[in-house]
C-alpha cells in the first residue's frame, strides 16, 4: 500500500515563528499536494508540485511556501506563523495521468496550534 | 475560484435505507470527478471516481455524473452505521494539473 507519512501529528507553535511540515511518500507518486482542513471551509490547496524542483501556487497559498528538492519529500513552509495558520494540514501524492491513477493518497495530518 | 458545492448536512437516514448525497460544480470544463469518505480524526479515502455522464456501481456504491447540468451524486444503498461519515466531492480542474478542489463536505448520520 502506498504510504504517505507526514513527521507529526501533532505540532503546537509560538506567533512569529517559522514552521516547517514534512510529507515522506514511498510509491514514487510524481504528484504531491498540500491541503489545510478547516470546520466550515473544508478542504483547500496550499501549493501542490508535478515535479521535482517544481511548485505551483493553489488557492490559499499566502504565507505560506513549498519545497520539493526530492521527488518523495514534500515541505510546507511557514514563514512566520500566525494564529489564523492554526490548522489541519493534509499532504495528499498521486501518480501523474489520468482515468484509474488519479487517486490521492493522503497522510494521517499535522494538527497546527500557533499560540 | 472554481466551485464545488455540497449541502453541509447532517443527513441522517435510518440503517438500510438508501442514502443520497449531492453536488454541483462550476467549472463546466471539468472532467474528473470524486467521491472521499471522511471518517472523524482521519484522513479522506477514495471510494468512488466518475468520468463520463450516467451511473458508475461498485458495490453499494452508485456515482452519478450530469455534465450538461453539471451535477454529481452518490448513492449508498443498504446504508449501515459504519457509512456514518463525511463525504467530500471533489473535482479535477482543467487549469491546474492534477490537484482536486475539494466541496465542503456532506456529514451521513446512519441510524441503527
Amino acid at each position: 500500500d502506498v504510504k504517505v507519512t507526514q513527521s507529526s501529528r501533532y505540532l503546537v507553535k509560538r506567533t512569529g515563528e517559522k514552521v516547517f511540515l514534512e510529507c515522506v511518500q514511498d510509491m514514487d507518486h510524481e504528484n504531491m499536494f498540500w491541503y489545510r482542513q478547516d470546520p466550515g471551509l473544508g478542504l483547500r490547496l496550499i501549493y501542490f508540485s508535478y515535479d521535482v524542483k517544481m511548485k505551483e501556487k493553489g488557492d490559499i497559498p499566502e504565507g505560506y511556501s513549498v519545497s520539493r528538492e526530492k521527488k518523495e519529500r514534500f515541505s510546507l513552509i511557514l514563514e512566520s506563523a500566525s494564529t489564523n495558520q492554526t490548522s489541519m494540514y493534509l499532504c495528499a501524492s498521486s501518480n501523474q495521468g489520468a482515468g484509474t491513477n488519479e487517486k490521492l493518497f493522503f497522510g494521517s495530518g499535522t494538527q497546527l496550534s500557533v499560540l | 475560484q472554481k466551485e464545488v458545492e455540497q449541502n453541509s448536512g447532517p443527513l441522517s437516514v435510518p440503517e438500510g435505507a438508501i442514502a443520497s448525497l449531492n453536488c454541483t460544480y462550476s467549472d463546466r470544463v471539468s472532467q474528473s470527478f470524486f467521491w472521499y469518505r471522511q471518517y472523524s480524526g482521519k484522513s479522506p479515502e477514495l471510494i468512488m471516481s466518475i468520468y463520463s455522464n450516467g451511473d458508475k456501481e461498485d458495490g453499494r456504491f452508485t456515482a452519478q455524473l450530469n455534465k450538461a447540468s453539471q451535477y454529481v451524486s452518490l448513492l449508498i444503498r443498504d446504508s449501515q452505521p459504519s457509512d456514518s461519515a463525511t463525504y467530500l466531492c471533489a473535482v479535477k480542474l482543467a487549469y491546474s494539473g492534477y490537484a482536486l478542489n475539494f466541496g465542503k463536505g456532506t456529514s451521513l448520520l446512519v441510524t441503527p
